[in-house]
């Protein structure tokens, strides 16, 4: 069965600190993976993807993510956070012929001053 | 390019209401998706539609939602009658592949 499971429900970093958010999935063929951001009140925004080829994908806002099959993992990491980057975190799994993409149930960050 | 369109952006009613949500998607993409967002289950997909044609439906919680997609530029999700426990985050997305571009919600609140 596809699956995604982010373990961390929040995560609290301070100003400046490094960050990675963890993500694992099952899926039955080579994925799609994805990252979206999701602030207060706003919808989800694609921070970044993973489709083939190179396995550290570069996303907007500093953000990237490393693609670990041997680990079906997908962790989301930035060297140095920003107060602006408090929001929800959802990792996403899908397939080139599947119109379905399954979410995470998301990870929320809190940014410590 | 005006992203995917939601109105209303906040809707109260009453128990027992009608409400319709709507939704215009990206123009150029073929399939709609609606969501729903909850603290306790987290985001959940409802419906969605590819070329206008509903695909894949088991989503729909029960037969009190329902929902439509007369052209490739307007959809609806309706909720009749409406229940308290229906209260969420709607979220209408569209894609061309696999990428969705969401809208940014509905919220429902059925006292």
């Amino acid at each position: 069965a596809q699956s995604v499971t982010q373990p961390d429900i929040h995560i609290t970093v301070s100003e400046g600190a490094s960050l990675e958010l963890r993500c694992n999935y099952s899926y039955g063929a080579t994925p799609y993976l994805f990252w979206y951001v999701q602030s207060p009140g706003q919808g989800l925004q694609l921070l970044l993807k993973y489709f083939s080829g190179d396995t550290l994908v570069q996303g907007i806002k500093g953000f990237e993510a490393e693609f670990k099959r041997s680990q079906s993992s997908f962790n989301l990491r930035k060297p140095s956070v920003h107060w602006s980057d408090a929001a929800e975190y959802f990792c996403a799994v899908g397939g080139n012929r599947d119109d379905k993409i399954i979410f995470g149930k998301g990870t929320r960050l809190h940014i410590l001053p | 390019d005006a992203g995917v369109i939601q109105s209303p952006r906040h809707e109260v009613t009453e128990m027992g209401q009608e409400v319709t949500l709507r939704c215009k998607p990206i123009s150029g993409h073929n399939s709609l998706f609606w969501y729903r967002q909850t603290m306790m289950r987290g985001l959940e997909l409802l419906i969605y539609f590819n070329n206008n044609v509903p695909i894949d439906d088991s989503g729909m919680p029960e037969d009190r939602f329902s929902a439509k997609m007369p052209n490739a530029s307007f959809s609806t999700l309706k909720i009749q009658p409406s229940e308290p426990r229906d209260s969420a985050v709607y979220f209408c997305a569209s894609s061309l592949g696999p990428l969705r571009y969401f809208g940014p919600g509905t919220r429902l609140t059925v006292l």
